[in-house]
């Protein structure tokens, strides 16, 4: 979805080195979200924000941190990367309106750790 | 949030109707039942959503059981471009646990 953009599309880095994968959205929705995707095991959740001053670990955030800088624009960073790193990262928005809560995705960052 | 089960894959014969299962037999009351697809390394994109009773948009049907333990996601003419990953997710509407979790899916194979 256009209204939501990840840069970079692809990184290729080394272990140890700090990367930071962002995520800008025009939508203005309040939330934000990062999952991760491994071959086999689906989108984990890493982190989410409800609000600019709102951050929340998922089930993954072990060796991640996150800025949400502004309502459209909110950060991942791996401090320190390592291979099993390595996974395709998309950014999502939503709002929810009602019972609804429908999710809006970038089209993902492939990060590889060498 | 309740956890769901599907098939890791199925077949469906171009032009007929796909029907997709999930099983979610621990779900509460206030959990809504949840259909988002993935086709090859795309983000994920919505398809429906319901409470109890069966819902219909220009994408699908969703048939959910009247205990709600089960559901089934319908495409009701299936196309080449249905090939993708499909997820079932349940949640709570509000409280502490507000998020979409996502689990394996099941990978729909349209054959011309």
């Amino acid at each position: 979805d256009a209204d939501v953009t990840q840069t970079p599309r692809n990184r290729i880095t080394k272990t140890g080195k700090r990367i930071m994968l962002e995520c800008s959205q025009t939508k203005g929705h309040d939330r934000m979200y990062w999952y991760r995707q491994d071959p086999g095991l689906g989108l984990r959740l890493i982190y989410y924000s409800f609000d600019v001053k709102d951050i929340n670990k998922g089930e993954i955030s072990d060796g991640y941190s996150v800025s949400r800088q502004a309502q459209a624009k909110f950060s991942l960073s791996l401090e320190s990367a390592i291979p099993n790193q390595t996974a395709l990262y998309f950014c999502a928005t939503s709002e929810q309106t009602g019972g609804n809560e429908k999710l809006f995705f970038g089209s993902g960052t492939q990060l590889s750790v060498l | 949030d309740a956890k769901t089960t599907q098939p890791p894959s199925m077949d469906c014969a171009e032009g007929r109707a796909a029907n997709l299962p999930c099983n979610h037999s621990t779900i509460s009351g206030n959990e809504y039942v949840y259909w988002y697809r993935q086709i090859h390394s795309q983000g994920p994109q919505y398809i429906i959503h319901g409470l109890k009773n069966n819902e219909t948009n220009e994408m699908a049907s969703l048939i959910i059981t009247e205990d709600r333990k089960s559901s089934t996601l319908i495409l009701p003419h299936a196309t080449l471009r249905d090939t993708a990953v499909y997820y079932c997710i349940v949640r709570v509407y509000g409280g502490a646990t507000n998020k979409l979790i996502f689990g394996t899916g099941t990978l729909l194979a349209v054959q011309p």
